[in-house]
C-alpha cells in the first residue's frame, strides 16, 4: 500500500476556501486517490476520488499533481458542518480495501 | 434517502459475553464491509463480502469473531467470547461493484467490561 503523508490538523474560517494538502509519493500508476471525511461520532463518508486529471463534484475539487505524488482536496467554502478527519486513501485499481491513516483533522471557525 | 443501518447503535456487556451486530446495506449493494475503530489503531478493515460471499477476512480475529451474510439484506459479525480489547466502534459499509465508494452506516459503539 503507498503511503501516505497529511497535517494532523488545520483551520479555516467559515466560507473561506480550504486546502488539504496528501502526499503520496509511493503512489503507483493505477491508484487512485481516494478522499472521505468523517464527522464527529459519524462514520466515514466518500467525499471524491481521482486518478491523474482533477475532479470536481457538489462536494469538492480534487488537485492532482503532474507526477501523483501529492494531491490537494478543495473545499470551496467552508462551512460549520465540514468540521471533520480528512482522509487520503490512494487506492489500486480494482481494489476495494480502503486503508485508513489518521487523516488531518480540519476545525472551521465562526 | 437511502442509507446503511446498523444496529444497536450501542452495546455495552461483560467480558465472555457474546455479542452480536447487524447490519442492513443499502438495498441493492452487492458489496459489504466491517470495520473497526479505535483510539490506539484507528480504522481498520476486518472483512468483506460480495454477493454474501466471503471475499477477505484477513483483519478479523479468527479465534472468536466471525462473519456472516445470511441474507442480501444483513450482515452480522459476532464476538464469542468478548474481551475488554474489543472494545471499539464498528461500522458497516456496502458498496456497489465495480466500487468507486463505500456508504458507512452510524456505527456500532461496542464497550466490553
Amino acid at each position: 500500500d503507498a503511503k501516505t503523508t497529511q497535517p494532523n490538523s488545520m483551520e479555516s474560517n467559515e466560507e473561506e476556501p480550504v486546502h488539504l494538502p496528501c502526499n503520496h509519493s509511493t503512489i503507483s500508476g493505477t491508484d487512485y486517490i481516494h478522499w472521505y471525511r468523517q464527522l464527529p461520532s459519524q462514520g466515514p463518508e466518500y467525499v471524491i476520488h481521482g486518478l491523474t486529471s482533477n475532479v470536481n463534484n457538489r462536494m469538492a475539487s480534487l488537485a492532482i499533481a503532474e507526477d501523483r505524488k501529492s494531491s490537494t482536496l478543495i473545499l470551496h467554502r467552508a462551512t460549520l458542518r465540514d468540521a471533520a478527519v480528512y482522509y487520503c486513501i490512494p487506492l489500486q485499481g480494482g481494489s476495494e480495501k480502503l486503508v485508513f491513516g489518521k487523516g488531518t483533522k480540519l476545525t472551521v471557525n465562526p | 434517502d437511502a442509507r446503511v443501518t446498523q444496529t444497536p447503535r450501542h452495546k455495552v456487556t461483560e467480558m465472555g459475553q457474546e455479542v452480536t451486530m447487524r447490519c442492513q446495506p443499502i438495498l441493492g449493494h452487492n458489496t459489504v464491509f466491517w470495520y473497526r475503530q479505535t483510539m490506539m489503531q484507528g480504522l481498520e478493515l476486518l472483512a468483506y463480502f460480495r454477493n454474501r460471499a466471503p471475499l477477505d477476512d484477513s483483519g478479523m480475529p479468527k479465534d472468536r469473531f466471525s462473519a456472516e451474510m445470511p441474507d442480501a439484506t444483513l450482515a452480522t459479525l459476532k464476538i464469542q467470547p468478548s474481551e475488554p480489547r474489543d472494545s471499539a466502534v464498528y461500522f458497516c459499509a456496502s458498496g456497489l461493484y465495480p466500487l468507486s465508494e463505500q456508504y458507512f452506516g452510524p456505527g456500532t459503539r461496542l464497550t466490553v467490561t
